[in-house]
C-alpha cells in the first residue's frame, strides 16, 4: 500500500526558516514525482512545485519559485520542502502527493502538514 | 500562464445528476485531473487523465473534456458525495501544474 506520511504540525514566528518532511513508503520511491500543493484555511489548492526523487528533476509554480525549495533524500525516501525566510501569508495546509508523471493525477496524498506563522 | 476556470458553487438535489466544469484555453487538448475534498480531509483523484476512475472510485463518477471545457459528471448525487471538487492540469509551455478554483458541491 503506497502511504505517504508527513511532518507534525509547527508554529513558527516571522522570518523563521523551517523544512517540513514527506516519507514515502510501499511503492518504489526513486520512480515516482511528489508534488507539494498548498491550501490557505478555507481557500482552494495551489500547486506549488514538484521533484523526481530519482534524480531530484525539480520544477516550481512561478508563484513559488524563489520562495520556497522542494528536495529529495533518496536514501531515507523522504522529500523535504523548505522556506528561508517565513511569512504569515505562508500560513497553510500543506500536502504532499505522489504522480506518476508530470501530466499524470496526484493518485496518493500526504494527511497534510499545518504551517502557522504568528508573532 | 493558463487559467483554469471553475463555478464557485453547485447544488443539486439527492438522486440527481450534478455537473461541474472546468474550463481552459483549448483544456480539450490536455489531460484533466479531478479531486474530491471533503472538509478536514486530503483531496481524493477521483478521475484522471480525462476520463479514467481509479480503482475504488463509484461508477457514478465520470467525466469528459472536449473544446475548452471539462466536464466532471456524479450521477444518483448522495448525501456524502458532498465536498470540494478541483480540476488540475500540467501546463507543459510554463511546465508546472496548477488547479482550477474548485467547486464547493452542496446536495439539497
Amino acid at each position: 500500500e503506497v502511504q505517504l506520511v508527513q511532518s507534525g504540525a509547527e508554529v513558527k514566528k516571522p522570518g523563521d526558516s523551517l523544512k517540513i518532511s514527506c516519507k514515502g513508503s510501499g511503492y518504489s520511491f526513486n520512480n515516482y514525482w511528489i508534488a507539494w500543493v498548498r491550501q490557505v484555511p478555507g481557500k482552494g489548492l495551489e500547486w506549488m512545485g514538484i521533484i523526481y526523487p530519482g534524480d531530484s528533476d525539480t520544477r516550481y509554480s512561478p508563484s513559488f519559485q524563489g520562495q520556497v525549495t522542494i528536495s529529495a533524500d533518496k536514501s531515507i525516501s523522504t522529500v523535504f520542502l523548505r522556506w528561508s525566510g517565513l511569512k504569515a501569508s505562508d500560513t497553510a495546509i500543506y500536502y504532499c502527493a505522489t504522480y506518476i508523471s508530470t501530466s499524470s493525477g496526484g493518485d496518493s496524498w500526504g494527511q497534510g502538514t499545518l504551517v502557522t506563522v504568528s508573532s | 500562464s493558463y487559467v483554469l476556470t471553475q463555478p464557485p458553487s453547485v447544488s443539486v438535489a439527492p438522486g440527481k445528476t450534478a455537473r461541474i466544469t472546468c474550463g481552459g484555453n483549448d483544456i480539450g487538448g490536455i489531460s484533466v485531473h479531478w479531486y474530491q475534498q471533503k472538509p478536514g480531509q486530503a483531496p481524493v483523484l477521483v478521475i484522471y487523465s480525462d476520463t479514467v476512475r481509479p480503482s475504488g472510485i463509484p461508477e457514478r463518477f465520470s467525466a469528459s473534456n472536449s473544446g475548452n471545457t471539462a466536464t466532471l459528471t456524479i450521477s444518483r448525487v448522495e448525501a456524502g458525495d458532498e465536498a470540494d471538487f478541483y480540476c488540475q492540469v500540467w501546463d507543459s509551455s510554463s511546465d508546472h501544474g496548477l488547479f482550477g478554483g474548485g467547486t464547493k458541491l452542496t446536495v439539497l
